[in-house]
């Protein structure tokens, strides 16, 4: 079945440590999309990508980096520098911008705790 | 500039009963508009979404929504509330002439109480 597959779904980050999460999808799908979500606040965009190799920084992009070396792939990263990290993070994906009538397909998502 | 209101952070109501979550909308151009729901420690589930054509749509799990393009809105329903529809309820927008990415809206929670 198609899909994306985020991992792990639960992740501990000591302070100071960079921490990667991952999302793949089955899709054939050409955008990507990170998201955070706290409690009361909906989701917010960290960073997109509507091709390989390239990306876009979204809403709250400072702490967190991504990359886009495969179609199929779209990591983030949050690094040291992200003073909050502690959320919910969901990974989605999209048919191409020529098709907006299409809607977002999102992973399961990953919760991240600071300890 | 794209943005979506849902005025109602939480709504109760009792088994049986309709159930209206609400959805309003600023997008420069036409919109698409688009409701998911996500369940506790889950991504968000596609409901139903207007692209053009019949202003009410309908969806999963018996929901239906109105497109109203005057009161620029795109209110969520259903005739008859199940304890399974507890849930967070998210409305979104692309703006079709001038958007690119989804804006989300901050979410309603519904508690359905048998």
């Amino acid at each position: 079945d198609g899909g994306i597959t985020q991992s792990p779904k639960y992740l501990f980050r000591k302070e100071g440590q960079n921490v990667t999460l991952s999302c793949e999808q089955n899709l054939n799908h050409d955008a990507m999309y990170w998201y955070r979500q706290d409690p009361g606040q909906g989701l917010r965009l960290i960073y997109y990508s509507q091709i390989v190799n390239d990306f876009q920084k979204g809403d709250i992009a400072e702490g967190y980096s991504v990359s886009r070396e495969k179609k199929e792939s779209f990591p983030l990263t949050v690094t040291s520098a992200q003073k909050n990290p502690t959320a919910f993070y969901l990974c989605a994906s999209s048919s191409s911008i020529g098709h907006l009538g299409y809607g977002y397909t999102f992973g399961s998502g990953t919760r991240l705790t600071v300890v | 500039a794209q943005s979506v209101a849902q005025p109602e952070d939480q709504v109760n109501v009792a088994e049986g009963n309709p159930l209206t979550v609400k959805c309003t909308y600023s997008v420069s151009g036409n919109p698409y508009l688009f409701w998911y729901v996500q369940y506790p420690n889950r991504g968000l589930q596609f409901l139903l979404k207007y692209i053009t054509g019949d202003n009410l749509v309908k969806g999963s799990y018996g929901f239906e929504a109105e497109f109203n393009k005057s009161q620029t809105s795109f209110h969520l329903k259903k005739p008859s509330a199940l304890v399974s529809d507890s849930a967070l309820y998210f409305c979104a927008v692309r703006d079709r002439d001038y958007g690119q990415n989804f804006v989300f809206g901050p979410g309603t929670r519904l508690s359905v109480l048998p």
